[in-house]
């Protein structure tokens, strides 16, 4: 069985820090991560993906991904407390494959 | 920014009841998929589509579910004989596989079986 796990949190951060978000997969063969964001009673929403060994960087938002040790996390700079959501990391193995997803981790961002 | 269609986004129906669940992915994507999420739960694959046929389905997808595009534009799910268990959120997602990113969801069919 295939596995994407996270830590299930809450994660609480006060407004303005950083906010890191872990995640690690089972399949070697995964090819291309995804952070989603999904607010309570609403559909998954695409923030981040990342294909290659390294950091990506897209507002502030930075994924970062180690295939070696089957790592992949999200940081969240300047929280706002908007940015309180369940966070969904998502993995696949090709292009068109399924997306296989952890169970997510809840953030709070505090005042 | 093109968007997934879901309708309806709320289903109650009596358990043994048929339901279908209808979704008009992004006009120009190639691979439709059926996702659920029980609440509380992780997002979970049930089926992916291409081509006008099954590409891939998980061991959820059992002979209680099926899948149509009937149209060029409509992508359905169909539950029959419901379970108080199917009760969950129903996401269809599109994608478009020669661009590397990842699926658009629907805003997803809340589904209660009673």
């Amino acid at each position: 069985q295939k596995e994407v796990e996270q830590n299930s949190g809450p994660l609480s951060v006060p407004e303005g820090a950083i906010a890191s978000l872990n995640c690690t997969y089972s399949d070697r063969v995964s090819q291309s991560f995804f952070w989603y964001r999904q607010y309570s009673g609403k559909s998954p929403e695409l923030i981040m993906s990342i294909y290659s060994n390294g950091d990506k960087e897209d507002g502030r938002f930075t994924a970062q991904l180690n295939k070696a040790s089957q790592y992949v996390s999200l940081l969240i700079r300047d929280s706002q407390p908007s940015d309180s959501a369940t966070y969904l990391c998502a993995v696949k193995v090709s292009t068109a494959s399924k997306l296989t997803f952890g169970t997510g981790t809840r953030l709070q961002v505090t005042l | 920014e093109p968007e997934v269609t879901q309708t309806p986004s709320h289903q109650v129906t009596q358990m043994g009841q048929e339901v279908i669940l209808r979704c008009v992915p992004i006009s120009n994507h190639l691979y439709f998929y059926w996702y659920r999420q029980i609440l509380g739960q992780k997002v979970e694959f049930l089926v992916s589509f291409y081509n006008n046929e099954i590409s891939e389905k998980s061991e959820i997808f059992d002979d209680q579910f099926s899948v149509e595009r009937p149209d060029g534009s409509n992508f359905t799910l169909k539950i029959r004989s419901t379970k108080l268990e199917d009760s969950a959120m129903y996401f269809c997602a599109s994608s478009d596989p020669g661009r590397t990113y990842g699926y658009t969801f629907g805003s997803g069919t809340r589904l209660t079986v009673v």
